[in-house]
Formats: structure tokens, sequence, C-alpha cells
């Protein structure tokens, strides 16, 4: 079956850095997307890898590993404003989504 | 603005009624889906299109039915809605089911089935 795992929840204290792992597991590969999604609102998206390797995008960074079926998120000089749910996604064969259930960061002052 | 909207944003809605959520982009996307977001589960996808005239079914189509007439609405139906159809539904857009595109959202439609 197809599956996607990641925490729950995690808690990091602002200013800090903070990685959201997120394992998976898909009928064929197309790629690893990562949103961000506020209470209340829509998921916006932050970054596709398909490549092994991290990209670097300002303050975030993701990750994958193909052959580990890995990847994660980073975020760097944490803000209040990043208090959120990060979604993890896996493309599968048929170019859908396959959807982690996501990770609530809680940032601390 | 250029996006995405839906409509309502929230309903209530009693059990056996019949209910269309509207979705309409503007960025002139070919790709469209439906998802519903419940609490502890990740976004799972009821129907998409991946071009105007063309629909397919997603992980939990049953109960739901869709239609693409043109490239910019995408409207899901709810035949007889059921409470376990209580849910937050998203609508999506991408320029292409391929890889690498991201998917842009609606706001999201709340809705109650009592």
């Amino acid at each position: 079956g197809q599956n996607i795992d990641q925490p729950t929840e995690m808690t990091a204290t602002e200013g800090a850095i903070v990685q959201i792992n997120c394992t998976y597991q898909t009928s064929g590969f197309n790629g690893l997307f990562w949103y961000q999604q506020h209470a209340g609102e829509a998921p916006t998206f932050l970054s596709y890898n398909v490549l092994d390797g991290l990209e670097e995008k300002g303050r975030f960074s993701s990750f994958l590993s193909r052959s580990k079926g890995y990847s994660y998120l980073l975020l760097k000089e944490l803000q209040m404003k990043d208090s959120a749910s990060y979604l993890c996604a896996a493309m599968d064969s048929n170019y859908q989504l396959i959807w982690g259930a996501g990770t609530k960061l809680i940032i601390k002052p | 603005i250029a996006g995405i909207t839906q409509a309502p944003t929230s309903q209530i809605l009693a059990a056996g009624r019949r209910m269309t959520l509207r979705c309409t982009q503007d960025m002139r996307h070919n790709a469209m889906y439906w998802y519903r977001q419940d609490l502890g589960l990740g976004l799972r996808l009821i129907h998409y299109s991946n071009t105007a005239g063309t629909t397919g079914k997603g992980e939990v189509p049953d109960g739901y039915s869709v239609s693409r007439a043109n490239t910019d609405d995408f409207p899901l139906t709810l035949a007889s809605a059921v409470p376990s159809q209580t849910s937050v539904y998203f609508c999506a857009s991408s320029d292409s089911p391929s890889s690498y595109n991201e998917q842009f959202f609606g706001p999201g439609t709340r809705l109650t089935v009592l």
C-alpha cells in the first residue's frame, strides 16, 4: 500500500532550527512536496524535490533520499508565524499526491 | 485576483439532502482536484480532472460525483449526504497533472452533515 509517515506534533523555540521528517512508500515516485497549512486556511506550496539532495529556499530547506524513502523539511531562524501544520506529500506513478497527516509545529517565545 | 474560489464557505446539511460544492479557478489550469481533510488524516483525493471534459476517481470517490464542462469550473456533488461526509473540502488546481506542478488550493468548504 501507499503510506506517508510524519510526526504528529513538534515544539520549537523562536529563533531556533527544527527538522520535520517524512518517510514515504508509494507505487512509483514522481517527487516529494512540502506544504504549509495555517489553522483554518488552505495548504500553500513550500518545496518540491525529485532528485536526491538538499534544496534551499531562504529560511526553508528540503532534503530527499529516494533510496531511503525519506525527506525532511528544515526551518531555520524560526518565527512565531511559522506556527502551522507542515504536510508531506509524495507523487505516485499516476501523478497523484499521497498526503501525510501533517506535523503541527508549535513555536514558543 | 487570480486564484481559486470555493462556495459556500461553510454549510450545515441534513442527511439525505443533495449538495453541490462549487469551485472556480481563473489561472487557466488544466488539472483540478477535490480533496477532503479530516482530523488526524492526510488530505484524501475524491475526484480529479486532468483536462476539461475528463474526470477520474481518486481514493475516496463513493457518494460523490464531479463534472468538468469547461476549464474553469469543477463542481462536486453529494447526491444524498451522510454524516460521514462531514469534513473540510478543498478544491485545487495545477497547470498540468504531471510532476513538478504545484497544486494551488482554494480556501475550503466546511461541511457538516447532521
